[in-house]
Parts: structure tokens; C-alpha cells; sequence
């Protein structure tokens, strides 16, 4: 079975401009979440989306966006980049919302703004 | 506030025992985790707890105390290839909240 895939594993973006992200969940999940991890820090929480809702958010600005679609697949999307948004972004998907279920992380797109 | 401490690095010699422990303090706790990063891949399950007590899987064991909102991973047996990143995670209402991570160095 295939796990999370995340695309692309890398990008280069210049200040201002905006990228898109996209995470394909494990089959059968439902739940999709975001996170943002700067080198020597944990994961910070994004988002949250559960079948196509959005149901958590973390506390980023509006310039981050998201959307979950009906084959549960999940895109990011950051407009305006700044250089502070070099990171990898990690997209966890887990079969549903209940307290304890495990999340499987993808590999992670890696942003870099220039 | 909403605080996750963990230690910033610990070093153990293959063969031995370590305890990483984490500190939380957060509005809710549905749960907490135990990720294991090897540098430059992504975080991989090891534990979960949600009630207080030791819960082993081989050579991993995750301890909670809910009251004293504190957990700990014992690793034993120590080999080369737990040389890794280990994050401490406690799942809030609809997100999950990460420690910053114990960069754990396994040396012969």
C-alpha cells in the first residue's frame, strides 16, 4: 500500500509569489492535516480537514489556505511568501478524527524562498 | 500558555538505556505521541498513550502521568540507528502539538 505522497519534494519560490502543495492521504483515510517544520524545531499544526471541512486551524496568517477534495487528497496554498515560509511542510493523514488515531506522515515538500 | 518541554539533545553508548521525557501543558489532551525523525525524513510513529501507566513495545516504552503532565520514552537496547530526532506530541482537540524535539546521538 502506497503511504502519504507529497508533491513536490522540493521548491524554490521568490518572495511574494505564491505555491501550492499538494498530499495524496493513505487509502481509506479521511483526515488530512498540515505542518510547518523549521530546521531544529518540531512540526508546528496548520490545518486540520476532515472529510472536505475544515475542522482545526493553527496560528498562522490568512495567507495560508487549504482545501481537502472529494478523493480526500488535500492541497496547501501559500500566497505572498515571505522568507520566514522556508520550511518543510509535512502533510499526516489518520483514518478518522477520534482521539488517538495514529497519523502517517508523508516525506515532506521542502520550500525554500529566495 | 501551551508549553511541550523536552530536552534539546541527549547522547547514550549503543547497548544502553535512555529516557527522553517531555513536559506538556496544553487546553485539552486527547493523547500523546511519540515520533521517532531521522534527519532529513519524516516523523515515524513509535507510542501513544492516553491513560496514565507504561505502555511497552519491544525495545520502546511510553510512560504517561496526566496529573503531573509528564511522559517519557525509555529506549533500550540502544542500537546506532536510533540516532534520531524523537518528538513528543499531545494531540489538543483538532490539531496535534509538537515538542521541538530530543536529538538523540547513539555513540559506539
Amino acid at each position: 500500500d502506497a503511504g502519504v505522497t507529497q508533491s513536490p519534494t522540493h521548491l524554490i519560490k521568490t518572495r511574494g509569489q505564491q505555491v501550492t502543495l499538494r498530499c495524496s492521504p493513505i487509502s481509506g483515510h479521511k483526515s488530512v492535516s498540515w505542518y510547518q517544520q523549521v530546521l531544529g524545531q518540531g512540526p508546528q499544526f496548520i490545518f486540520q480537514y476532515y472529510e472536505k471541512e475544515e475542522r482545526g486551524r493553527g496560528n498562522f496568517p490568512d495567507r495560508f489556505s487549504a482545501r481537502q477534495f472529494p478523493n480526500y487528497s488535500s492541497e496547501l496554498n501559500v500566497n505572498a511568501l515571505l522568507l520566514g515560509d522556508s520550511a518543510l511542510y509535512l502533510c499526516a493523514s489518520s483514518l478518522d478524527r477520534v482521539a488517538g488515531t495514529e497519523a502517517f506522515f508523508g516525506q515532506g515538500t521542502r520550500l525554500t524562498v529566495v | 500558555g501551551q508549553n511541550i518541554d523536552q530536552p534539546t539533545e541527549m547522547t547514550a553508548t549503543e547497548g544502553a538505556i535512555v529516557q527522553i521525557n517531555c513536559t506538556y501543558q496544553t487546553s485539552g489532551f486527547n493523547g500523546l505521541f511519540w515520533y521517532q525523525q531521522h534527519a532529513g525524513e519524516a516523523p515515524t510513529f513509535l507510542s501513544y498513550n492516553v491513560l496514565d501507566g507504561l505502555e511497552e513495545k519491544g525495545r520502546f516504552s511510553s510512560f504517561l502521568s496526566r496529573s503531573k503532565g509528564y511522559s517519557y520514552l525509555l529506549l533500550k537496547e540502544l542500537q546506532m540507528k536510533d540516532s534520531a530526532s524523537y518528538l513528543c506530541a499531545v494531540r489538543d482537540y483538532n490539531d496535534m502539538r509538537f515538542g521541538a524535539g530530543t536529538r538523540l546521538t547513539v555513540k559506539p
